[in-house]
């Protein structure tokens, strides 16, 4: 079936850098883009950014320009999302979901990866 | 604040019908598809409603969406106890070039 499984659970100090990735299968790796979400703790969805798996072409939302990189490995049909110089309030979960495009949605979702910042 | 505005809230009785509004402007909601996401938490979101109106094969009809000029809405009827959890809307903006959230609505099925 097709499903996405991300890494596990993070903790990380303040100014450090994190990696996250998204293992999907059960479909074609590179017939779809992956969205990268995360989730504040109390807070509502966000969205950081969506990365190619056809030519790793990318778009970051302007809040995390400079800090974020979305990158695919189209031979181990993974993404990855590194998230560096985190502050407090990147603590959250962070998914991937697979895009159909704006106009259909992200269809499947992985559970989700907790990062926590904390000295 | 998200571009797209939901009410934080919304509550309703078992069979009951209830709405939920999304309102954002021209450079969104206006002129780009809105998708509905349902999320209980600890779980991954689901979507619910994608291109406006459509369901996912697997989402029951009693989940619909509509939408007129800048704004959505998600209607859920014979509400059930199995319907609580939050409810976001999305939608591309021309002006950011990204996607956008609302701000998300916790539904409680009294």
């Amino acid at each position: 079936q097709v499903q996405l499984v991300q890494s596990g659970a993070e903790v990380k100090k303040p100014g450090a850098s994190v990696k996250v990735s998204c293992k999907a299968s059960g479909y074609i790796f590179s017939n779809f883009g992956i969205r990268w979400v995360r989730q504040a703790p109390g807070q509502g969805l966000e969205w950081m950014g969506w990365i190619s798996a056809y030519n790793g072409d990318t778009n970051y939302a302007q809040k995390f320009q400079g800090r974020v990189t979305m990158t695919t490995d189209t031979s181990t049909t993974t993404a990855y999302m590194e998230l560096r110089s985190l502050r407090y309030d990147d603590t959250g979960v962070y998914y991937c979901a697979r895009d159909r495009g704006s106009t259909y949605g992200m269809d499947v979702w992985g559970k989700g990866t907790t990062v926590s910042v904390s000295s | 604040q998200s571009v797209l505005t939901q009410p934080p809230s919304a509550s309703g009785t078992p069979g009951q019908r209830v709405t939920i509004s999304c309102s954002g402007s021209s450079s969104n909601i206006e002129v780009n598809a809105v998708n509905w996401y349902q999320h209980l938490p600890g779980t991954a979101p689901k979507l619910l409603i994608y291109s406006n109106n459509q369901r996912p094969s697997g989402v029951p009809d009693r989940f619909s969406g509509s939408k007129s000029g800048t704004s959505a809405s998600l209607a859920i009827s014979g509400l059930q106890s199995e319907d609580e959890a939050d409810y976001y809307c999305a939608a591309w903006d021309d002006s950011l070039h990204g996607s956008v959230f609302g701000g998300g609505t916790k539904l409680t099925v009294l």
